[in-house]
Parts: C-alpha cells; structure tokens; sequence
C-alpha cells in the first residue's frame, strides 16, 4: 500500500523568515511523482511544485523548493521569504505511475505571522 | 486557459433533493477526476475518466452517487436522493493522457454542497 504522512498539524512562520514543512511517503513503485498543493481559505487547490522521482535534482519554483531524499523517503517543503498569501493548508501527494489515483496527506496548516 | 471550472460554485439543499453538479476540464485533458474533501475523511477520489470512459469508481460511496462525462469538456456528478452526510466539498480536477506533465492533476475552485 502507499502511504504519505504529514507530521506537522500545524506550523508558524513569521513573514519574511523561512519554513520547512515534512512529507514523508511509502511506495513500491520504481517511477512515481510527488507534489505539493496549496489550498487557501478559498478552497482552491493549487500546484506549488511537483518533483518526478527520477530526477536527482531538488525542484524549485520561485521562492518554493523541495528536498528530495528518495532513499529516505523524504519530500519537504521550503518556503523561502514568506508572505502572508502563503498562508493556507498544504498537501504532499503522491502518484505512482502505474494508476492515476494520488495518495494524499493529511495536511499541514501553515500560520503566516505578520 | 480558463482552467478547470465547476459549478455551482455552492449549493444549499434539503435532504432527499437531487443534486447535480458539473465539470469542465482543461481543453486538451483526457482524465477528469472527482474527489470529496471532508474534515472527517480528508480528499477521497470517488471516481475518474479516461477519454469519457470512467475506469475507477470504487471510491462512490453509495448507489445514490453516480457520474456522467457525456463528451470530452463536460462531466457530472450526481447525487439523488442527498443526505446531510453528503455536505462536503466536491472537486473536480484534469490531467494530460501522456506527455510531459501528464501526471499532474489540475483542480477546479470545487463546489461546496450542504444538506440541510
């Protein structure tokens, strides 16, 4: 079975500063993709970054980029020079090439202190 | 592009009313998606079309969901008769069938249903 677990409920940033947010995963497959979706207020749910697990280089979009640890199992989040727009729930998903069904996580809400 | 829209965007309904709510995916997509989001349950994939064709549906809950996707830029989500239970946030989302980035799903604003 595939797994993805989020550990942290809940994080706090002060704007400006820096966050990391964990995603941990289990998978058997040898070729799967691995994203963060954001989700404010609004519902919406929006691509951060997505990173294909064949790829050794760490995906970065803008002020978003991960750390890909594939033999850990590891796929967190930094958020560089946080704003207060970047406050929203965060998911970690995974998606095994073999099906199209994401796994998700539970989420993890992200506080933006001004 | 406009990306994914549904509709409504709410709706508000009384239980043992029809409910049907709608999707048109990204132009050019080949798999739609519907998914569930609840506190209690998180996002659950219900079910999922490939070419207007649904391959998945072992996420429906009940006999009184069902889906349609009738032509390549229309899908619905049917639910009849509702039930308080029901009340969630339902989305809809798209992806490529192949190519670079055909695994990344495209979601649209959802639809918040409440039962009353």
């Amino acid at each position: 079975a595939q797994t993805v677990t989020q550990s942290q409920p809940e994080m706090s940033v002060q704007e400006a500063e820096t966050v990391t947010l964990s995603c941990t995963y289990d998978t058997s497959e040898s070729d799967y993709y691995l994203f963060w979706y954001k989700q404010p207020p609004s519902r919406q749910m929006i691509l951060v970054i997505r990173q294909e697990a064949y790829k050794q280089q760490n995906a970065t979009e803008n002020r978003f980029s991960v750390n890909f640890q594939k033999a850990a199992k590891s796929f967190s989040l930094k958020i560089s020079d946080s704003q207060l727009g970047d406050a929203a729930m965060y998911f970690c998903a995974l998606l095994a090439d073999s099906n199209y069904q994401l796994i998700w996580g539970a989420g993890t809400k992200l506080i933006i202190k001004p | 592009d406009a990306g994914v829209i549904q509709s409504p965007r709410h709706e508000v309904t009384e239980m043992g009313q029809e409910v049907t709510l709608r999707c048109k995916p990204i132009s050019g997509h080949d798999y739609l998606f519907w998914y569930r989001q609840t506190m209690m349950r998180g996002l659950e994939l219900l079910i999922y079309f490939n070419n207007n064709v649904p391959i998945d549906d072992s996420g429906m809950p009940e006999d009184r969901f069902s889906a349609k996707m009738p032509n390549a830029s229309f899908s619905t989500l049917k639910i009849q008769p509702s039930e308080p239970r029901d009340s969630a946030v339902y989305f809809c989302a798209s992806s490529l069938a192949a190519g670079v980035g055909q695994e990344t799903q495209y979601f649209g604003p959802g639809t918040r249903l409440l039962v009353l």
